[in-house]
């Protein structure tokens, strides 16, 4: 009864690779993010979506394409790899809307490594 | 840049000691949240403070939040060796969709 999950949790590729993260969530929200952490433990937003219309685009590479085929499920793809997109990447989701914001729910995570 | 800036970067303390952590930020906020990140794990909410209030608890927690300074404490009360892991300030900008964290604190709790 997981309620964000991931896959995979980890993930080791060649540069100029391309990849697929999926998230989904059980918990019935309308509000999906994707999160970037960096080696320092820095978490940016990257990404989110709203009844599946993408809502917040942050400044981050056309290599990087979040899809949302339902309100459950968020994934992203990234094309042509680089050693800089090496990170932790977090799905999360949210009851929020922009005047009710709520806490969020975080999957595990997924461990990007690129070599 | 980022909207919060988390003070101290590394705390560490006694087990049955207290720990307070500290958040600042930028411009006005809506509300304010607190995470926890366990080693490798994802981030777990511990506690939402709207701009409109100025202390919440939760168990061994207490948050307080001073709108006028721009900042807000995180005290972890009787702390315990399973409170290590890192906190997250974040907060949630006015009319935005989005939470800006701060950079975090790493709490270690020596048994």
């Amino acid at each position: 009864d997981t309620a964000v999950s991931q896959t995979p949790k980890y993930l080791v590729t060649q540069m100029g690779n391309d990849k697929s993260i999926k998230c989904e969530q059980n918990l019935g929200h309308d509000t999906m993010y994707w999160y970037k952490q960096d080696s320092k433990k820095f978490l940016k937003i990257m990404f989110s979506y709203n009844n599946k219309e993408l809502i917040i685009n942050e400044t981050v590479p056309n290599r990087f394409s979040p899809k949302s085929p339902d309100k459950a499920h968020l994934n992203l793809h990234i094309n042509s790899l680089e050693l800089g997109d090496s990170a932790v990447y977090f799905c999360a989701s949210s009851q929020s809307t922009r005047d009710r914001p709520y806490e969020q729910y975080f999957g595990p995570g997924t461990r990007l490594t690129v070599t | 840049s980022q909207q919060g800036e988390e003070d101290p970067q590394a705390l560490s303390i006694q087990e049955g000691e207290n720990a307070t952590m500290n958040c600042s930020y930028k411009t006005s906020i809506n509300n304010l949240q607190w995470y926890r990140q366990n080693s490798g794990r994802g981030l777990v909410h511990l506690i939402l403070i709207r701009s409109n209030e100025r202390e919440k608890h939760s168990g061994r927690l207490r948050v307080t939040l001073d709108t006028s300074k721009k900042s807000s404490s995180l005290l972890i009360t009787a702390s315990r060796a399973a409170d290590t892991a890192s906190y997250f300030c974040a907060t949630w900008m006015d009319s935005s969709y989005k939470l800006i964290f701060g950079s975090g604190t790493r709490l270690l709790v020596r048994p």
